[in-house]
């Protein structure tokens, strides 16, 4: 069982949609990373949380340490927001090593 | 400031060929890592350093080597390319363990026939 799992594996979305995507951890943690990658590009990082609320524009993150759980929220989507967004954690255990979600793929068609 | 750059962007490698790719880092950023991205999986750590003078094995080492050359620079090689090792490369960076953001580069794209 991978120690990152992301729900859903693929979403499409209606231009202005709220969208959640989810990312559950089984290890203790002392950060989780979103990252967004575009087709064919390189990948950036949206939010870093230990805990917590994080916004930046349209995106909202949050976690909840105790339920090992976080969610990353886009409001009013946009067909530019069509992207794989990945979610990876810092295993307490394994110190500055990342541990990957398989990343979840988002269209939003217009 | 260029953050942290990656070459080749593409290669296309004959089984048995060797190869270096290269990274580097303008941030003076203490850690660095080398990951692999294949379709359906999420990235793997294939090696990482984490700081000048070190390094360490990640989920998969086997079939490569690194080289910290300096606190900017983190190369990682192929020694006998094998079909298995076609896949996207990407570096990363981050400053110490207190900020824990990674910075990726752009990507290398490896095809091994």
């Amino acid at each position: 069982k991978n120690e990152v799992e992301q729900s859903p594996q693929n979403l499409t979305a209606q231009e202005g949609e709220f969208i959640t995507i989810n990312c559950s951890y089984s290890v203790g943690i002392s950060a989780l990373h979103w990252l967004q990658q575009h087709p064919g590009g390189g990948i950036v990082s949206l939010f870093m949380l230990s805990s917590g609320k994080k916004k930046h524009g349209r995106l909202i993150a949050t976690i909840n340490i105790q339920e090992k759980h976080s969610s990353l929220h886009i409001t009013a989507s946009h067909p530019r927001d069509s992207a794989v967004y990945i979610c990876a954690v810092y295993p307490m255990e394994y110190g500055n090593k990342l541990v990957f979600g398989a990343g979840t793929i988002l269209r939003v068609k217009s | 400031n260029a953050g942290v750059t990656q070459t080749p962007k593409f290669q296309v490698l004959k089984t048995g060929q060797s190869m270096t790719l290269q990274c580097a880092q303008d941030m003076n950023h203490n850690s660095m890592y080398w990951y692999r991205q294949d379709p359906g999986m999420g990235l793997r750590l294939i090696y990482y350093s984490a700081s000048e003078g070190t390094t360490d094995k990640g989920e998969v080492p086997n079939g490569y080597n690194v080289s910290r050359l300096n606190k900017r620079e983190f190369s990682l090689r192929l020694e006998s390319a094998a079909p298995s090792q076609t896949s996207v490369y990407f570096c990363a960076s981050i400053r110490d363990s207190y900020t824990y953001e990674q910075y990726f580069g752009p990507g290398t794209r490896l095809t091994v026939t």
